[in-house]
């Protein structure tokens, strides 16, 4: 079964300095999205990303964040200067279409801000 | 504001015990109601989606229904596999129509 794949499972860094998450989406897929969850948190949504542009972000998506899709398979989330409070799970999800159509969600990567 | 509300916030079952799961939700316009799995440290699994009220998706021991205000989950004869989180999330229209608005989930446990 097709399925949504993010690396590295666990980043540790260092305040300050430059992250990017990796993620698969499921290959017939056309719109992606990042959300966080903090520990003890709700799922948030940061970013959703369409035909190669950003079509919806949220507040928590400032400008320490960019996201990029670098090729036909790959979709990343940079953090530029890491903070404390970005410690989360992200997770990377995909969609066939938008509006109401099911977004398929990957593992996570657990980021360890210290 | 678009939001969502779950209850209980945990529940505990013994094997075997049916219950519901509650997800109140207030937005501008609903384009689909989901309901997801979480298991922990892991990333929420797709269970159900719902479009319209009076929609009903059933799954094994699980049954999602839909009204114009709320969503339940409802749990026949329960195991202990079935030990999660279950979230519930919302894609509102015509504003953000992309983006999930989850709730804060349910920590269900069943106990043999």
């Amino acid at each position: 079964e097709p399925e949504v794949t993010q690396t590295p499972s666990h980043q540790v860094t260092q305040m300050g300095q430059e992250v990017i998450l990796r993620c698969v989406p499921i290959s017939n897929h056309l719109y992606f999205y990042w959300y966080r969850q903090i520990l003890g948190q709700k799922v948030e949504f940061l970013v959703s990303f369409y035909n190669n542009e950003i079509s919806e972000k949220s507040e928590i998506f400032d400008d320490q964040f960019s996201v990029e899709r670098p090729d036909g398979s790959n979709f990343t989330l940079k953090i530029r200067s890491t903070k404390l409070e970005d410690s989360a799970m992200y997770f990377c999800a995909s969609s066939e279409r938008t509006g109401g159509n099911i977004q398929y969600f990957g593992a996570g990567t657990r980021l360890s801000v210290l | 504001e678009d939001q969502v509300t779950q209850s209980p916030e945990a529940l505990r079952l013994q094997e075997g015990e049916s219950s519901s799961l509650n997800c109140s939700y207030t937005v501008s316009g609903l384009r689909g109601l989901f309901w997801y799995r979480q298991d922990p440290g892991k990333g929420p699994e797709f269970l159900f989606t719902l479009y319209s009220a009076g929609e009903e998706k059933e799954k094994e021991r699980l049954k999602a229904t839909l009204t114009k205000k709320e969503s339940f989950l409802h749990i026949t004869a329960p195991k202990p596999e079935d030990s999660a989180t279950y979230l519930c999330a919302v894609q509102a229209a015509p504003r953000g129509y992309n983006k999930l608005i989850f709730g804060a989930g349910t920590r269900l446990a069943v106990h043999p």
